[in-house]
């Protein structure tokens, strides 16, 4: 059964306006922590975001903020003020911190608009 | 050193041919990792080491061959691969409850021939 869900292919934002990309998962276990990832042409998988399951503020780390909707089970990522270099693939992905997989979504592919 | 180091980062090779892809990570990570990931599609788990000991093995052909020869190392070897390998192999490495320092290296691009 998928885990992680990401409902956009693909996503277009003009450059300077914040863009929202959607994720949603499905566990009934209670100690987990969600990721974001963004993935450029070149290959590298590079981390943004983290937010574990007990954390009660939402997670932020400079342009990126994680809008983490627990009893909707939800963890969506919020980019502000886009720029071109943003223009990349987004996974969202869970793992169980008695765990060692990750659960990754199938990705959203992000293009920055001049 | 928060890095996980990936060689070579672009590898060509032919259907014969005998390769090695390596990972090595100095973070005290005890945990490490090979993914598999076609173009535009997520990250696929191929091994899990767990303690320089294979924990999971996704169901993976036998031309895909993993070692990890220290808590630092992590190999795949490959032979007599298809072209339908062809993908980016990533590495990645964390404490062994995930969660804590999940960190990928940056790839080797393979294409077999």
């Amino acid at each position: 059964a998928q885990k992680i869900t990401q409902t956009q292919p693909g996503m277009f934002v003009q450059e300077k306006e914040a863009v929202t990309l959607d994720c949603t998962y499905d566990t009934s276990d209670q100690s987990y922590g969600l990721f974001w990832y963004k993935q450029p042409s070149s290959g590298e998988m590079i981390f943004l975001i983290y937010q574990g399951s007990y954390d009660e503020q939402n997670a932020t780390e400079g342009r990126y903020s994680l809008n983490f909707q627990k009893a909707r089970k939800s963890a969506n990522l919020v980019i502000s003020a886009s720029q071109l270099g943003d223009s990349a693939m987004y996974f969202c992905a869970m793992t169980y911190l008695t765990g060692n997989q990750f659960y990754f979504g199938t990705g959203t592919s992000l293009t920055v608009i001049p | 050193d928060t890095e996980v180091t990936q060689t070579p980062k672009h590898l060509v090779m032919g259907m014969t041919n005998k390769k090695s892809l390596k990972c090595e990570q100095h973070m005290g990570h005890r945990a490490m990792y090979w993914y598999k990931q076609k173009a535009k599609k997520p990250p696929e788990l191929m091994f899990v080491y767990s303690y320089e000991k294979l924990s999971i093995n996704e169901s993976v052909p036998s031309r895909f061959s993993p070692e990890c020869p220290n808590s630092s190392l992590l190999n795949l070897h490959l032979h007599a691969l298809q072209p339908e390998d062809s993908a980016l192999y990533l590495c990645a490495s964390s404490h062994t409850r995930t969660g804590f320092g999940y960190t990928f290296g940056s790839g080797t691009r393979l294409t077999v021939v």
